[in-house]
């Protein structure tokens, strides 16, 4: 039972272009959602993240937008740089969860 | 502060075999969680201690079992070894804002 989904297992990108990674999510009592950055052979790495209590949340070339009504979380990445390709991964907490819920990934590979 | 650190980083087994992997997390953390990224998987959770304690855990058979000691060192132990548990086995630590931060995690192969 997969209640955090990443539908698009890979994206390409031109440089300079956006990025926008999609995430859907099932349980309505998920509060706290991330963005993970990983590179092969490597443990991922914190990107970005956002409470429910908010819509949007930008740090430079990031921005997570969550659409509670919809269940929806998105990634934005601008401008794209080769330097951004490698496996994005979104989870999803709930209160008092000291768990995540991961999706499966989406690979971004950015062309120069 | 020195990062989530995890030993060792490769290891090659055979079936039947069984394995332990060590995890230390960044000093102050006391939750310790494990995943398993297997190859166009995403991570799977495995367990989470805290303070000594297993918190949650996850849906994996009970060959994987894990334990956290009282300086939040923890270790993760695989028995009888089968090839599918060929993975990374990541390990995190969770600060008190619930941020997890990964170590570069151990590579495992069952021959």
């Amino acid at each position: 039972d997969q209640q955090v989904k990443q539908n698009s297992p890979s994206l390409s990108v031109q440089e300079g272009r956006i990025s926008i990674l999609n995430c859907d999510y099932t349980n309505s009592m998920f509060d706290y959602f991330l963005w993970y950055k990983k590179y092969p052979a490597e443990g991922p790495t914190f990107l970005i993240s956002i409470s429910s209590i908010k819509d949007k949340n930008e740090d430079g070339r990031f921005t997570v937008f969550l659409n509670k009504s919809a269940k929806h979380l998105s990634l934005h990445i601008v401008p794209s740089q080769p330097g951004d390709s490698a496996v994005y991964f979104c989870a999803a907490s709930a209160p008092n969860f000291n768990k995540f819920y991961f999706g499966s990934g989406t690979k971004l590979n950015v062309k120069p | 502060k020195a990062g989530v650190t995890q030993t060792p980083r490769y290891l090659i087994k055979t079936r039947g075999q069984q394995v332990t992997l060590s995890c230390s997390p960044i000093s102050g953390h006391r939750s310790v969680s494990w995943y398993q990224q297997t190859p166009g998987q995403g991570l799977q959770f495995l367990f989470e201690y805290f303070s000594e304690t297993q918190r949650n855990k996850g849906n994996f058979p009970g060959r994987f079992s894990g334990r956290q000691f009282s300086n939040s060192r923890s270790e993760m132990n695989v028995s009888t070894l089968e090839l599918g548990d060929s993975a990374l086995y990541l390990c995190a630590s969770t600060d008190s804002q619930e941020t997890q931060y990964f170590g570069p995690g151990t590579r495992l192969l069952v021959l």
